[in-house]
């Protein structure tokens, strides 16, 4: 089946250091999706990619669709206290979206 | 809008019981999707439902699970007979349009099964 491989799975950062994650598929996706997880909630959409090569961003968030469609990174800027969670990519196929199993993002103070 | 709504937030059962969760998707949207997350699978797409009707139901894991959707307000996923390894968190998800991307996840439930 479609796999998404989502990497780092964890991270310890600095605050206000920049951060960085990415997503790897075998296979090929129309549209490529980030989405943030707070404990206890459902996720929530940070950024859409649509198209090859696209590049997004969202306050301190830039997000890139893979020119191969088969990959996709994360970037966030000078990361704040409120950056932790659980960052998880997703890829649309054929109606279906796939999740990858996330990076969690610790802050050190 | 009060956004996705489930219910309970928490349930503890032990195995062989019937489990029930509930979910009340945003108000005009026409989709609903059910998903559970584990640590070791991760997001997992269960089933979905485009007005009120099962679209795809192919990652329901067995005949033990079961969802509805009887009308625009209400869905529910099912689990009968329990077993430990069915513990996880059930999110419910609610979109306008497929093609928008933007499906807003309820909280979750978080389901233990002893």
């Amino acid at each position: 089946g479609q796999q998404l491989n989502q990497s780092p799975q964890s991270m310890f950062i600095q605050e206000g250091e920049d951060v960085s994650m990415n997503c790897t598929s075998s296979s090929i996706f129309n549209t490529w999706l980030w989405y943030k997880q707070d404990p206890g909630e459902g996720p929530v959409l940070l950024i859409a990619l649509y198209k090859a090569g696209e590049l997004t961003s969202n306050g301190r968030l830039t997000a890139q669709f893979g020119i191969t469609r088969k990959d996709s990174f994360l970037n966030i800027s000078a990361s704040i206290p409120s950056d932790v969670g659980i960052y998880f990519c997703a890829g649309r196929r054929d109606d279906k979206i796939i999740f990858g199993k996330g990076t969690r993002l610790h802050i050190l103070p | 809008d009060a956004g996705v709504i489930q219910s309970p937030r928490h349930e503890v059962t032990e195995m062989g019981q019937e489990v029930t969760l509930r979910c009340k998707p945003i108000s005009g949207h026409d989709y609903l999707f059910w998903y559970r997350q584990t640590m070791m699978r991760g997001l997992e797409l269960l089933i979905y439902f485009n007005n009120n009707v099962p679209i795809d139901d192919s990652g329901m894991p067995e005949d033990r699970f079961s969802a509805k959707m009887p009308n625009a307000s209400f869905s529910t996923l099912k689990i009968q007979p329990s077993e430990p390894r069915d513990s996880a968190v059930y999110f419910c998800a609610s979109s306008f349009a497929r093609a928008e991307e933007t499906q807003y996840f309820g909280p979750g439930t978080r389901l233990l099964v002893l």
